[in-house]
């Protein structure tokens, strides 16, 4: 079967970094995104990455690893309003995206 | 303003009485689909359309229909809904199929069925 595996909850202090990381095993692969869900709203886009490597994007980068079917999300300079659910989703060979549980990330003080 | 829009965003509703789930968005965009989401699982895929007339399974179809009559409008509908179909709905489209489309999502529509 189809899997992504994500941590449940992570805790981190504001101005720090945080990497939240993401396996997978699917059928194929087309690509990997991330996406932050704030509570009660919707998903919206972070990153997509296609091949290895890390794409960076202002405080916020994303690495893949398709051998060793791994991605990870680094947050860098944390602040209040990045605490949100932090969701992993790959897109299969049939170009389904398979979804992640989501990371929920707390940022204290 | 680009937007994916739903509703209603809140619905209380009894087990077997029909309802139905709007969504529209206004990108012109050709993919609609509709997931829900349950605390501890990541988003699940019920439906989704390519095109108008152009309908697919997702994941877990059981207990819901859509349709694609128009573009912009891709309704949910529930035709006898049950306890267990109480979740978050979330309505996304994004412009075409291609892997590297991002998806836009509507606000969200919560249902509780009693």
């Amino acid at each position: 079967g189809q899997n992504i595996d994500q941590p449940t909850e992570m805790t981190a202090t504001e101005g720090a970094i945080v990497q939240i990381n993401c396996t997978y095993q699917t059928s194929g692969f087309n690509g990997l995104f991330w996406y932050q869900q704030h509570a009660g709203e919707a998903p919206t886009f972070l990153s997509y990455n296609v091949l290895d490597g890390l794409e960076e994007k202002g405080r916020f980068s994303s690495f893949l690893s398709r051998s060793k079917g791994y991605s990870y999300l680094l947050l860098k300079e944390l602040q209040m309003k990045d605490s949100a659910s932090y969701l992993c989703a790959v897109m299969d060979s049939n170009y389904q995206l398979i979804w992640g549980a989501g990371t929920k990330l707390i940022i204290k003080p | 303003e680009a937007q994916v829009t739903q509703n209603p965003r809140y619905l209380i509703t009894v087990t077997g009485k029909k309802l139905t789930v709007t969504c529209s968005q206004n990108m012109n965009h050709e993919y609609m689909s509709w997931y829900r989401q349950d605390p501890g699982l990541g988003l699940r895929q019920i439906y989704y359309s390519m095109n108008v007339e152009v309908t697919d399974k997702g994941d877990v179809p059981e207990g819901y229909k859509v349709s694609r009559k128009e573009k912009r409008n891709f309704p949910l509908i529930l035709e006898s809904p049950s306890p267990n179909q109480t979740s978050l709905y979330f309505c996304a489209s994004s412009p075409g199929t291609a892997h590297t489309d991002t998806q836009y999502f509507g606000p969200g529509t919560r249902l509780t069925v009693l």
